[in-house]
């Protein structure tokens, strides 16, 4: 299956410090990115939309200048929690959906397999 | 009300039981859907897609029912393995991407 890499694995840091986490797709294009928050015992909560060259799409109660993301390319997404709090400490994983080539002559687009998504690994943040 | 919502379990079955999980979701517009499976501390990963015809992979059977916005999950022959956080996950269009919601998982614990 296709490979999607989170960095880093772990941070922890201080209250007040941005955090960036990167989210890259290792064998496969990806126009679209999803970032989720989990917090313990719960399940993914989606925080945003990132797309390839446009602004992300954040979901209600996300603050966008809060948690700044880019899309700068079609391999990578990255995601920075800015001013830190403790209460931000939690997993936070990105998601990638393949762009891929149809067979037929000429067309493209989001991938057609039953729009799967390829997880990263996860980023566990602990703000002291 | 929530839109995807799950047993809220835990289950706790002996080894070889027959376990079902069921998962309801609410955007009757919704297009695709999935079973994730959770362990502790690590990512989803993609256990299987779920079709309005049904689909079986080895001792896993997924149903989608459109009609009644319904969708289960049922576990043959548990094995120990099989212990985890199962997520439904329901995607559909909202503008111009598509949104993909997860519902709050059943937790299994299969015992010896």
């Amino acid at each position: 299956g296709a490979v999607v890499s989170q960095h880093p694995s772990r941070v922890i840091c201080k209250s007040g410090t941005s955090v960036k986490i990167e989210c890259r797709s290792l064998d496969f294009q990806a126009t679209t990115m999803f970032w989720y928050r989990q917090f313990p015992k719960q399940s993914l909560m989606l925080m945003a939309t990132s797309n390839e060259g446009s602004k992300a799409t954040y979901e209600q109660g996300v603050e966008k200048d809060k948690f700044l993301i880019n899309h700068a390319s079609l391999t990578l997404s990255t995601l920075t929690v800015t001013s830190a709090h403790p209460e931000d400490s939690s997993f936070y994983i990105c998601s990638a959906k393949p762009y891929v080539l149809n067979t037929r002559q000429g067309e493209s687009g989001p991938g057609r397999g039953g729009n799967e998504q390829f997880f990263g690994p996860g980023t566990r943040l602990t703000v002291l | 009300r929530k839109e995807v919502e799950q047993d809220p379990g835990p289950f706790n079955v002996p080894e070889g039981a027959t376990v079902a999980f069921n998962c309801t979701y609410s955007n009757s517009a919704s297009q695709s859907f999935f079973w994730y499976r959770q362990d502790c501390r690590k990512e989803p990963k993609l256990l299987m897609s779920v079709y309005s015809s049904g689909n079986e992979d080895g001792r896993f059977t997924a149903q989608l029912n459109r009609a009644s916005q319904y969708i289960s999950l049922l576990i043959r022959d548990s094995k120990l393995s099989d212990s985890a956080t199962y997520l439904c996950v329901v995607t559909g269009l909202k503008t111009s991407y598509d949104k993909v919601i997860f519902g709050p998982g059943t937790s299994l614990s299969v015992i010896p």
